[in-house]
């Protein structure tokens, strides 16, 4: 089955900075991977998603990008603010499969 | 509108105790998720309904592990002779049919169970 990695798995940028999360999946067949946001004590939510079919996609401060011949989609955020720390999740999916999630990246924005 | 709704939000019980989650969906979404998550880890899917049937139970660890959605709505995650490793977050998420596996997955804030 499918095989979601995440690194890093904690991270720490300055007020202002950019973070960049990366993901690398095993199976050619997922095509579609969505990003999620945990903050304390909620459900994750969805901030994000791409498709196969598509290399990149942004949506304000937020960015994806995934490379499908290397198996590798990353997230990331420009101009980062305290309310983007949280748990970050990526996922992937072949369609016919649910969800398969990395281990998260604990993100803190330091004021 | 309301999200999704999970019950209770923390349980605990002892070793070898039964026990029921109870979820709740957002109206009109006819997929319907369970996932537990460990503490630093990711969301680790269980099973997976469409309506009343269980379209996929790959997830669930072994039998002692059982959820039913009767109605195609409310759906129970049953879990006999707790161990101390069932220990978890178990999160609930409902979706649109069309959306199901490769669209927003609309979660609920969990139900933290501690086994003693």
């Amino acid at each position: 089955g499918e095989n979601v990695e995440q690194h890093p798995s904690t991270l720490s940028v300055q007020e202002g900075d950019s973070a960049v999360i990366k993901c690398t999946y095993s199976d050619s067949a997922s095509n579609y991977f969505p990003w999620y946001k945990q903050e304390l004590g909620k459900g994750p939510q969805l901030i994000i998603d791409i498709r196969s079919n598509v290399g990149e996609k942004k949506d304000q401060r937020i960015a994806v990008t995934l490379n499908k011949t290397a198996k590798h989609f990353s997230l990331h955020i420009t101009e980062t603010q305290p309310e983007d720390s949280a748990v970050y999740f990526c996922a992937a999916s072949m369609g016919n499969t649910p969800l398969v999630f990395g281990k998260g990246t604990r993100l803190s924005v330091i004021a | 509108g309301a999200g999704v709704s999970q019950t209770p939000s923390n349980k605990v019980t002892e070793k070898g105790k039964y026990v029921e989650l109870r979820c709740d969906p957002i109206s009109g979404h006819t997929a319907l998720y369970w996932y537990r998550q460990s503490l630093g880890q990711g969301p680790e899917f269980l099973i997976y309904f469409q309506g009343t049937g269980a379209a996929d139970d790959s997830g669930l660890p072994n039998d002692r592990f059982f959820a039913v959605r009767p109605e195609g709505s409310v759906s129970t995650l049953k879990i006999q002779r707790t161990e101390r490793g069932d220990s978890a977050v178990y999160l609930c998420a409902s979706a649109y049919r069309g959306s199901a596996n490769t669209g927003e997955l609309f979660f609920g804030e969990g139900s933290r169970l501690t086994v003693l």
